[in-house]
Formats: structure tokens, C-alpha cells, sequence
């Protein structure tokens, strides 16, 4: 079965620093993809970044880039440059199953300080 | 090219009431799914449909709940005699294709008194 980890309930971030929001993850399929996903206080998940595990280079996607790392199963997401309208809640998720649903973490609150 | 669309956003009823949700996916996706996250909570899968098929259901979907995706178009998840248990958001997600990206609509949140 997949199971994503992410370990860091809650977290701040002075406004223009970068930051880093954990995630490890365990599957047992040689295929799989990895998804960061943010959630503002209204509620909508909007996506921000996948990885392929068999993507040779680390994904980015404007100021997010994924820390992709096999063989330590872990897919760190970076962002750059935080803004105050980065504060939410971030969720990594992976795929499983032929039917491709997504298996979440319990997320991490990020803060932004002006 | 519009996104996926949910109605209601917001939805307060009384225990044992029945309620239905209406999901419109981003058109041409053939694959949508259901998911519901309470609070403090990541979201858990409840259902999925490829066109018209639904294909897998989650344990979580006891049968108070049913859904539904005529012509492989809009979806609707009715529960029947809500609980206090069933107060959650509830998230639709369609995607294009085997392994795509799920995009999410705005969310229903369903409150049970």
C-alpha cells in the first residue's frame, strides 16, 4: 500500500526566503507520481508540481522545484522567494492503483511573515 | 478553458436529511473522482469514474452514499440520511488522461446539525 509522511505540522517563513516542506513517501510500485498540492483557508486544492519516478530531472515550476530523492523515498518541495499569498496548507500526495487515486499526507500549515 | 465546477460550495441540512452534490469536470476529461477531507485531515478517496464507469469505490462509501456520472459528463454524490460523521468537504477532481494531473474544484462543504 502507499503511504505519503509529512512531518511538519506547522511552519513560518520570513516573506522573501525560501522554504522547505517535507515529504516522504512508500510505495511498492516501480511507477509511480508524486504531487504537491496547496490549500488556501477557502478550501480549493490547487496544484503546484508532480514528479514521475522516472523522471531523471527534479521538477520545477516557476518558484516551486521538487528535492526529488529515490533512493531515500523522499520529495521535498522548495519554494523560492515566499510571498504572503504563499500561506496555506501544502499536501503531497502520490498515485495509486490502476485507477490512479491519490493517497495524501496530512499536510504541513505554512506562514509567511511580512 | 473552464475549470472543474461544484455546486453547492456550501450546504447546511439536519441529521437524517438527505442531500446531492453536483460535480462538472473540465470538458473532455474522461476520468473524475471524489474525495473527503475533514478537518485537520488530508483528503480520502471515495470514488472513481472513467466516462460513465464507475470503477472503484472506497470502503468508506457506506450505502448511504451513491454516485452517479450520466454520459460520462457531470457527476452527483447523493448520502442519504446524513450523520453528524458526514460534516466533511467534499472534492471533485478530473483529470484527461491514464496518469494526469487531478485538478480540483472549489469544494463542497457539508455541514450536519
Amino acid at each position: 500500500a502507499q503511504k505519503i509522511t509529512q512531518t511538519q505540522p506547522g511552519m513560518f517563513v520570513q516573506e522573501k526566503e525560501a522554504v522547505t516542506l517535507d515529504c516522504t513517501y512508500d510505495t511498492s510500485d516501480p511507477s509511480y507520481g508524486l504531487f504537491w498540492y496547496k490549500q488556501p483557508s477557502s478550501g480549493e486544492m490547487i496544484f503546484l508540481i508532480y514528479q514521475g519516478s522516472y523522471d531523471q530531472q527534479n521538477a520545477t515550476e516557476g518558484r516551486y522545484s521538487l528535492n526529488f530523492q529515490k533512493a531515500r523515498k523522499s520529495a521535498n518541495l522548495v519554494i523560492s522567494a515566499s510571498q504572503l499569498g504563499d500561506s496555506a496548507m501544502y499536501f503531497c500526495a502520490i498515485y495509486a492503483g490502476n485507477n490512479r487515486k491519490l493517497i495524501w499526507g496530512l499536510g504541513t500549515s505554512l506562514g509567511v511573515n511580512p | 478553458d473552464t475549470g472543474v465546477s461544484q455546486d453547492p460550495r456550501h450546504k447546511i441540512t439536519k441529521r437524517g436529511q438527505n442531500v446531492t452534490f453536483r460535480c462538472d469536470p473540465i470538458s473532455e476529461h474522461n476520468r473524475l473522482y471524489w474525495y473527503r477531507q475533514t478537518l485537520g485531515q488530508g483528503p480520502e478517496f471515495l470514488t472513481y469514474f472513467q466516462n460513465e464507469a464507475q470503477l472503484e469505490k472506497s470502503r468508506l462509501l457506506s450505502d448511504r452514499f451513491s454516485a452517479e456520472r450520466p454520459k460520462g459528463s457531470f457527476s452527483t454524490l447523493e448520502i442519504q440520511r446524513t450523520e453528524q460523521g458526514d460534516s466533511a468537504m467534499y472534492l471533485c477532481a478530473s483529470s484527461l488522461a491514464y496518469g494526469d494531473t487531478q485538478y480540483f474544484g472549489p469544494g463542497t462543504r457539508l455541514t450536519v446539525l
